[in-house]
């Protein structure tokens, strides 16, 4: 089954402990990339990769980080997690024929830091 | 930049009412256009798109037409179940900026039985 996994599916921290999300998609997807949605803000992008090891900012990339190693997977690393970083993150991946294909979807990570 | 306007929620609604969700957009030259779909504890999932002006979108009985004269790409479905109840947003991507989807804040839909 194609789909774009995403681990934890909850995830509570305290401030300043470096925790990584990760996210794997199955279906040879050169495009992947990272949102956190918040209540009235809907989805914001963190970081996007167009393939391995290209990587770039996003709207809102400021404390976190990503790699992209290997085509189907995109980490997402909180060296310092703050509480302003409590959210729901969503990995998405799509192919490399522009943003009118269609994004797939993880199942997201909410995360609480403390 | 470009961006997207959703109308706020939550919308609640009685089983087989008509639905619409209002969107407008800014950008420049001719994006296309998305709405994607959340249910309850899922990622989102694409409804339909439009790629060009009075394309008309559609999928599962919702419809959206891209009005350029309008800037606006309205969500409708004729009559609601219980499973429509989600979190519907709106979307873009620019021509000048293909690679990237500008989110509206979503619209959270209830449909009660």
């Amino acid at each position: 089954e194609a789909q774009v996994t995403q681990n934890p599916r909850y995830l509570i921290t305290v401030t300043g402990k470096k925790l990584t999300v990760t996210c794997s998609q199955n279906m040879n997807h050169e495009y992947m990339s990272w949102y956190r949605q918040d209540p009235g803000l809907g989805l914001r992008q963190i970081y996007y990769s167009m393939n391995v090891e290209v990587t770039d900012k996003g709207d809102v990339p400021e404390g976190y980080k990503v790699s992209r190693k290997e085509k189907r997977n995109f980490p997402l690393i909180l060296e310092s997690p703050s509480p302003n970083q409590t959210s729901l993150y969503f990995c998405a991946s799509r192919t490399a024929q522009g943003a009118r294909s269609p994004l797939h979807f993880g199942n997201g990570t909410r995360l609480t830091v403390t | 930049g470009d961006s997207v306007t959703q109308m706020e929620g939550p919308v609640t609604l009685s089983e087989e009412a008509f639905l619409t969700i209002n969107c407008t957009y800014t950008a420049t030259g001719y994006p296309s256009l998305f709405w994607y779909v959340q249910y309850p504890g899922e990622g989102l999932q694409l409804l339909l798109k439009a790629t060009k002006a009075d394309d008309k979108g559609s999928n599962k009985g919702f419809e959206a037409t891209y009005r350029k004269e309008t800037t606006s790409f309205h969500l409708e479905k004729g009559s609601v179940q219980v499973s429509d109840s989600a979190v519907y947003f709106c979307a873009l991507t620019g021509r000048s900026n293909d690679y990237k989807l500008s989110f509206g804040a979503g619209t959270t839909v209830t449909v009660r039985a």
